[in-house]
């Protein structure tokens, strides 16, 4: 059982437009979200995250949505660069626990 | 310069040889944990310890065991390797939760083939 889903393989986006990727989850327990970039032959690297007490976090062209009520979140990028061509992953933990869910992965494609 | 590290990167191995994958931390975190990728199934986590001599189970822990005899340091043991055990692992680190917002440092990956 997927606990937490990211139903887009794959998103090609123009340099320049938005961005964005959305992930699903099913348990209610889940308090607090992130957003993970994995570039190849690398490992992921921290993008940004939500609290559940927020709907929205903001870091530069970064911004993550969160509603709880859908049990959906999204990564917004604007404006969308080459460079943020990567896969994408959102995970999911639960305070106080120690285990995180991650979803599948999307790989983002930055045309130029 | 902060990060964690992962030896070997790359491992072809054969069904039944006990091997050690090692990680390393220099960043003083007290949380650190193993997790594989496979297509289409994302990261899974596979064990975790939230300090020295502290370990659980992830997701996915059959055929694996850990041990944090020491801060830095979260060996991955895989006593007798089995070809659904082929996959890319990756080991992170974090510090203490409650400052520092839940975030991974994760290491480069080691890619294991087990034939």
């Amino acid at each position: 059982d997927q606990q937490v889903k990211q139903n887009s393989p794959s998103l090609s986006v123009q340099e320049g437009r938005i961005s964005i990727l959305n992930c699903d989850y099913t348990n209610s327990m889940f308090d607090y979200f992130l957003w993970y970039k994995k570039y190849p032959a690398e490992g992921p690297t921290f993008l940004i995250s939500i609290s559940s007490i927020k709907d929205k976090n903001e870091d530069g062209r970064f911004t993550v949505f969160l509603n709880k009520s859908a049990k959906h979140l999204s990564l917004h990028i604007v404006p969308s660069q080459p460079g943020d061509s990567a896969v994408y992953f959102c995970a999911s933990t639960t305070s106080g626990t120690y285990k995180y869910i991650f979803g599948t992965g999307t790989r983002l494609k930055v045309l130029a | 310069e902060a990060q964690v590290t992962q030896n070997p990167r790359y491992l072809i191995t054969v069904t039944g040889k006990k091997l050690t994958v090692t990680c390393s931390q220099n960043m003083n975190h007290e949380y650190m944990s193993w997790y594989r990728q496979d297509p289409g199934l994302g990261l899974r986590q596979i064990y975790y310890s939230m300090n020295v001599e502290v370990t659980d189970k992830g997701d996915v822990p059959e055929g694996y065991k850990v041990s944090r005899k020491e801060k830095r340091n979260f060996p991955l043991i895989l006593e007798s390797p089995s070809p659904n055990q082929t996959s890319l692992y990756f080991c992170a680190s974090s510090p203490s939760k409650a400052l520092h917002n839940y975030e991974q440092y994760f290491g480069p990956g080691t890619r294991l083939t087990v034939t």
